[in-house]
């Protein structure tokens, strides 16, 4: 089946740190750009980041650039967000997903496979 | 960075109806616009690509149109599975934005 599975939501304090892990299946994961969307309580989607599928090009929204770094691994077939001082505008599900794009060469640069999310909240 | 607003914020129409959403960005995204579906609870999906490319699998009812700034999606006949919150995106240019969703009820 062709799916992303994320991980690692939680409830963490203002200023912590957290690792989300998104594993991917059912498609050669190493051919694709993958990104990072979330949603907060009530509200719209942000994009956050895109990396390229050798993991050596990323990017990253203003409002997380500096506090957010992604990676992946392609031999586990998994991409992570590590999100460090962390504030209560964090709080939201995130998503990964799939960049349409299966060469590698030409991203599109929107989704068209999402994971189901996974909740981060950010409270004393 | 370019804006995306969408409209109108809350919809409600009758089964069978046609409905029209309209997205605009802040300036030009060229045909890069993308529409999701959000269901209640659950993620997003994809509708239409490059402004009015279906995705496979996703119903002809729904049909995209538009270049440069203005817009819209179409749903011809409207069902109650159509349910949900839907959301423009432009990918023209870093960072992706999306519109703040369009609700629609159902009557």
């Amino acid at each position: 089946e062709v799916q992303l599975v994320e991980s690692g939501g939680a409830l963490v304090q203002p200023g912590g740190s957290l690792r989300l892990s998104c594993v991917a299946s059912g498609f050669t994961f190493s051919n694709h750009w993958m990104h990072w969307v979330r949603q907060g309580p009530g509200k719209g989607l942000e994009w956050i980041s895109r990396i390229n599928p050798d993991g050596a090009t990323s990017d990253f929204a203003g409002s997380v650039k500096g506090r957010f770094t992604v990676s992946r691994d392609n031999a586990r077939n998994t991409v992570s967000l590590q999100m460090n001082s962390l504030r209560a505008e964090d709080t939201a599900v995130y998503y990964c997903g799939r960049d349409p794009d299966s060469s590698g060469h030409y991203p599109q640069f929107y989704v068209d496979l999402w994971g189901h999310g996974t909740q981060v909240t950010v409270s004393s | 960075d370019i804006q995306m607003t969408q409209f109108p914020a809350t919809l409600s129409a009758s089964v069978g109806d046609r409905v029209t959403i309209t997205c605009r960005a802040s300036q030009s995204v060229s045909s890069w616009l993308a529409w999701y579906q959000q269901r209640p609870g659950k993620a997003p999906h994809l509708l239409i690509y490059k402004a009015s490319s279906l995705q496979s699998g996703v119903p002809s009812r729904f049909s995209g149109s538009g270049s440069g700034t203005d817009f819209t999606l179409t749903i011809s006949s409207l069902q109650p599975d159509d349910l949900g919150t839907y959301f423009c995106q432009q990918y023209h240019s870093h960072p992706f934005a999306f519109g703040q969703g369009t609700k629609l009820e159902i009557k």
